[in-house]
């Protein structure tokens, strides 16, 4: 049972425009979701979080969106920037232990010039 | 040095080879992790050790031996492996009680012949 989901495995966008990731999941345990980046032959590198009482956290050009009743949020890259092309995993985490993050499949975003 | 380190970067085995993977870290973290990754699969957790003792071990096959020394060191004796243990081996650290931002190594890429 995959508890976290991300559905397209990948997105192209052109740079300047609005890059949008989205992650579903299924544990309503989670109280914690988290976004990674990763480039190739490096390990994945936190990008921002959001806890599960808030709704819309922003970080300079990255804001990540949830909607709780729907179990699923989303990451806004704004503007993109050919910098941002990777691979974004959406994890979910249970507050206080240390095993307890789940990562979806991962989402491999170009950003095209 | 800061961070994760993980060497070697790079591992090819033979099935009946006795390999080990290192992992450091610099980050004053009490928890360690090791990651799998497959192709098109989500990050697999294999094991966690918190305050040095081994919090879990996610159905592991035994010829993955987890040892962890003390805070700072992780490593992952390998022994008999099979073709479909190929994969990238990521390590990562976190504060335990955590929200779950880990920070991970750049990986052992593995290839079993």
């Amino acid at each position: 049972d995959q508890q976290v989901k991300q559905n397209s495995p990948s997105l192209s966008v052109q740079e300047g425009r609005i890059s949008i990731l989205n992650c579903d999941y299924t544990n309503s345990m989670f109280d914690y979701f988290l976004w990674y980046k990763k480039y190739p032959a490096e390990g994945p590198t936190f990008l921002i979080s959001i806890s599960s009482i808030k709704d819309k956290n922003e970080d300079g050009r990255f804001t990540v969106f949830l909607n709780k009743s729907a179990k699923h949020l989303s990451l806004h890259i704004v503007p993109s920037q050919p910098g941002d092309s990777a691979v974004y995993f959406c994890a979910g985490s249970i507050t206080g232990t240390a095993s307890k993050l789940t990562f979806g499949t991962g989402t491999r975003l170009q950003v095209t010039l | 040095e800061t961070g994760v380190t993980q060497t070697p970067r790079h591992l090819v085995m033979g099935m009946t080879n006795k390999k080990s993977l290192k992992c450091e870290q610099h980050l004053g973290h009490n928890a360690m992790y090791w990651y799998k990754q497959s192709a098109k699969k989500p990050l697999e957790l294999m094991f966690v050790y918190s305050l040095e003792e081994r919090v879990e071990n996610n159905s592991v096959p035994s010829r993955f031996s987890p040892e962890c020394p003390n805070s700072s060191h992780l490593f992952l004796h390998l022994h008999t492996l099979q073709p479909e243990d190929s994969a990238l081996y990521l390590c990562a650290s976190s504060q335990d009680p955590g929200r779950g931002v880990l920070h991970f190594g750049n990986g052992t890429r593995l290839t079993v012949t």
